[in-house]
């Protein structure tokens, strides 16, 4: 079965700092999907930024980019010049290419110091 | 052109009460997925519905728990006899095709608390 672990349950960065959230998972399979979403207070789940497995190129998204190291099986965001609308929790998550459901990481709650 | 749409918000059930949670997916998506986040903790699968077919339930409870997805309507997830380990946020989510690789939109979720 697949895994997803977040190992850092909470993380803080300065205001128009950079921060990178860590994201591992398990798997046997080779085609899959990688996500990050963020859940802001109101809990609604906001998609930042999405990976295919077979494709070498790291995402990007405005200040949002992934490290994707497939051999090491790590799913890194970083987020650059972080705002205060950036705290939030992140969850990393993981689609088969064969299955219809997404399996989440526990999060990691992002503070946003001013 | 509205998300996904969970009613109620919040709901306060009495134990051995029921709880129904409704989720109305995005116009144009045929799929729905219910999720279940426990506070503290990840969101973790609960079923996988078609209109009028269950596609993937490995994720539900054996007992209590039922979903469906009629022909007209929202997606309700049924809770019987709900017990205080049930209380938490329960989400929905829709895409237009059975894994939807562009990611799926969520709702708000509905807050569940038993008392």
């Amino acid at each position: 079965a697949q895994t997803v672990t977040q190992s850092q349950p909470e993380m803080s960065v300065q205001e128009a700092e950079t921060v990178t959230l860590s994201c591992t998972y398990d798997t046997s399979e080779s085609d899959y999907y990688l996500f990050w979403y963020k859940q802001p207070p109101s809990r609604q789940m906001i998609l930042v930024i999405r990976q295919e497995a077979y494709k070498q190129q790291n995402a990007t998204e405005n200040r949002f980019s992934v490290n994707f190291q497939k051999a090491a099986k790590s799913f890194s965001l970083k987020i650059s010049d972080s705002q205060l609308g950036d705290a939030a929790m992140y969850f990393c998550a993981y689609l088969s290419g064969s299955q219809g459901n997404l399996i989440f990481g526990k999060g990691t709650k992002l503070s946003v110091k001013p | 052109n509205a998300g996904v749409m969970q009613n109620p918000r919040h709901l306060v059930r009495r134990r051995g009460q029921e709880a129904r949670l409704r989720c109305s997916p995005m116009k144009g998506h045929s799929h729905v997925y219910w999720y279940r986040q426990l506070p503290e903790e990840g969101l973790k699968f609960m079923v996988y519905l078609q209109k009028e077919n269950i596609i993937d339930e490995s994720g539900m409870p054996k007992e209590r728990f039922s979903a469906e997805f009629p022909k007209e309507g929202p997606s309700i997830l049924r809770i019987q006899q709900v017990v205080r380990g049930d209380s938490a946020a329960y989400f929905c989510a829709s895409s237009r095709t059975g894994g939807d690789f562009g990611g799926y939109t969520f709702g708000s979720g509905t807050r569940l608390t038993v008392v």
